[in-house]
């Protein structure tokens, strides 16, 4: 079945301590994508893909880290969370680079 | 970057009739245009989308409209049934932002038996 799949799915962790949410997707998609959803203000961008070891800032990224070392993979890394981090993340993918498939999130609650 | 907005945010409506969300968007040079509807606990799911040189496409209760000149679209869902209900967002992309997305706030739809 084709799909993007992230881990964990909930997570809850406290200020400063290091995490990494993995996102894999099994369709050999070129293009991915993090974003975070916050109440009222829709889906934001924090950062992209374009191929391997090809990645750029999207609209929010400061306080995050990400890697593209195999096709597959774009794990998000959090270095030393804070609160203002407390957020619905998704990762998605992309074949042509604009219609997206969407995981199923991740709820991360910093306290 | 682009500015979205999209409205309403909340609409509710009696389930058969028709819905409509609005998107407007800033940059003259977008020329895709998508809907991606979110259920309760999922990722969003793209659900029609339309390219810059087609005013309207529909597939079976849903279209999209475009009017390039006001720069705005328009997602469509008719004969609503209560698995319509939702939220909406729409995410208009210019192909030289290279993947850089902007999305909507959102439109909750609820749709009442």
């Amino acid at each position: 079945e084709a799909q993007v799949t992230q881990n964990p799915r909930y997570l809850i962790t406290v200020t400063g301590k290091k995490l990494t949410v993995t996102c894999s997707q099994n369709m050999n998609h070129e293009y991915m994508s993090w974003y975070r959803q916050d109440p009222g203000l829709g889906l934001r961008q924090i950062y992209y893909s374009m191929n391997v070891e090809v990645t750029d800032k999207g609209d929010v990224p400061e306080g995050y880290k990400v890697s593209r070392k195999e096709k597959r993979n774009f794990p998000l890394i959090l270095e030393s969370p804070s609160p203002n981090q407390t957020s619905l993340y998704f990762c998605a993918s992309s074949l042509n680079g604009y219609e997206q498939y969407f995981g199923p999130g991740t709820r991360l609650t910093v306290t | 970057g682009e500015n979205v907005e999209q409205h309403p945010s909340t609409l509710s409506v009696q389930e058969g009739d028709s819905a409509v969300i609005k998107c407007t968007y800033s940059d003259s040079a977008s020329n895709y245009f998508p809907w991606y509807k979110q259920e309760l606990g999922k990722g969003p799911q793209l659900i029609i989308d339309i390219r810059s040189n087609v005013g309207e496409k529909k597939d079976q209760r849903i279209a999209v409209t475009l009017n390039k000149t006001a720069k705005h679209f328009s997602l469509h869902i008719t004969e609503t049934q209560p698995e319509d209900s939702a939220v909406y967002f729409c995410a208009p992309y210019t192909v030289y932002n290279f993947n850089k997305f902007y999305f909507g706030s959102g439109t909750k739809l609820n749709v009442k038996p």
